[in-house]
């Protein structure tokens, strides 16, 4: 299958700082990315759809100006997590959209753990 | 709403068994069915199904596909403990960014 990497894996950083995790499709063109998080034990959920040239869309719920996506090319798409606190703590997973050929598959990066202090 | 449906929702077997996941779907304008396999990490991806009665296989996995029936099925023989992971079945919905309607996922576990 296709390869989606993400950068970095894991992250600590201070409470009020910015993280930026960068997700790469690395064989394919992804006009469509996808983001998730992840709590132990717990279901993916989608946090935002990012789309390459316009505006990321924001599922219910997930602050915008918190978690900002800029999907600058075909195969990068990236997330930043703004002021963050302890409570953003969590796996951020991204996945890209491959449509090549006659199908509709995603592909998941290997998912970036954030720990706030 | 579009909708996908896994049985069982936890499974534990011994090493050598064969196990059978199951997936039912109600999507509309369906185009695909994926399975992933999750351990400690980010899912990977496993079989993308589009076609009725096609086994796609990969080593002991293999899944197949009925749409009349709306469901699939994903088989793992002679299993390992190397297996034991959560296994999730999604279908990419009606919208234009198909985002993927999951199931709750088959949480299997294989002793010695």
């Amino acid at each position: 299958g296709a390869v989606v990497s993400q950068h970095p894996s894991w992250v600590i950083c201070k409470s009020g700082t910015s993280v930026k995790i960068e997700c790469r499709s690395l064989d394919f063109q992804a006009t469509t990315m996808f983001w998730y998080r992840q709590f132990p034990k717990q279901s993916l959920m989608l946090m935002a759809t990012s789309n390459e040239g316009s505006k990321a869309t924001y599922e219910q719920g997930v602050e915008k100006d918190k978690f900002l996506i800029n999907h600058a090319s075909l195969t990068l798409s990236t997330l930043t997590v703004t002021s963050a606190h302890p409570e953003d703590s969590s796996f951020y997973i991204c996945s890209a959209r491959d449509v090549s050929g006659s199908a509709d598959t995603q592909y998941f990066g290997p998912g970036t753990r954030l720990t706030v202090l | 709403e579009d909708k996908v449906v896994q049985s069982p929702l936890s499974l534990v077997v011994h090493e050598g068994d064969t196990v059978t996941l199951n997936c039912s779907y109600e999507v509309t304008n369906f185009r695909s069915l994926l399975w992933y396999k999750q351990e400690k990490k980010a899912p990977t991806f496993l079989f993308m199904l589009t076609s009725s009665g096609i086994e796609k296989k990969s080593g002991r996995l293999s899944s197949i596909l009925d749409k009349k029936e709306l469901f699939s099925i994903l088989n793992i023989t002679a299993t390992q403990t190397g297996d034991s992971a959560v296994y999730l079945c999604a279908a990419p919905n009606t919208g234009t960014a198909s985002k993927l309607t999951f199931g709750t996922g088959t949480r299997l576990q294989v002793t010695l």
